[in-house]
């Protein structure tokens, strides 16, 4: 059974860091990418990151573009997501989300975490 | 970035009817190479993640019921849920994949 589960949520002051881990199982992590999607409370969803199987690879959105770094360890079946210099605009729950189909597919998103809550505030 | 644009905001419908979600992408999600559309479909209950419903437009995920299809193509996408059930009652999204960065529709909310 294919489970993805994250990690590494709460409170951080504003310009503050935060680590969230997305722990996969059920299928073979490193011949899939994955994305982290977040959503604002009572807002809809946002792309964050997406990065290939590899690793390789990595995409980032422009409202984290130099803040936030998509990793991954394959020896771990570990997805990451370093946030930096944190703003109170980046409060949401994150979700890691697994590509449907093998890598160099496009981004359609089959299984999904409960979602890690981020809060930055003061 | 393409623009994903939804309508309507929220509609209510009755049990056993027809709910019609449309979605509208600023620049064609149609890869002519392979003549598929970058087009995905999930539904969000209250406090869980979403669900995938449909991709490639039309193409339902594994385990989705019969009563959810998708249409369109280009830049005008449909989702239909043709006898509305009582546990449908959720926000719809659209998706593009197309290209980075990855948009989503600003949802749909489906009440009874």
């Amino acid at each position: 059974e294919v489970q993805v589960l994250e990690s590494g949520g709460g409170l951080v002051q504003p310009g503050g860091s935060l680590r969230l881990s997305c722990a996969a199982s059920g299928f073979t992590f490193s011949n899939y990418a994955m994305s982290w999607v977040r959503q604002a409370p009572g807002k809809g969803l946002e792309w964050v990151s997406a990065i290939s199987g590899s690793g390789g690879l990595t995409y980032y959105a422009d409202s984290v573009k130099g803040r936030f770094t998509t990793s991954r360890d394959n020896s771990k079946n570990t997805l990451y997501l370093q946030m930096n210099s944190l703003r109170a605009e980046d409060t949401a729950v994150y979700y890691c989300a697994k590509y449907h189909d093998e890598d160099g597919s496009p981004g359609f998103f089959d299984y999904w975490g409960q979602g890690a809550l981020v809060t930055v505030s003061s | 970035d393409i623009v994903m644009t939804q309508s309507p905001d929220s509609l209510a419908v009755s049990l056993g009817e027809r709910a019609t979600i449309n979605c509208k992408s600023s620049q064609s999600v149609l890869y002519k190479s392979n003549n598929k559309n970058y087009l995905a479909w999930y539904q969000q209950k209250p406090r869980q993640p979403p669900k995938l419903l449909i991709y490639w437009a039309s193409t339902r995920e594994s385990g989705v019921p019969d009563r959810f299809s998708g249409s369109g193509s280009g830049t005008d996408f449909t989702l239909t849920i043709s006898s509305l059930q009582a546990e449908d009652v959720a926000v719809y999204y659209c998706q593009q994949a197309y290209t980075t960065p990855l948009t989503f529709g600003g949802g749909t909310k489906v009440e009874i």
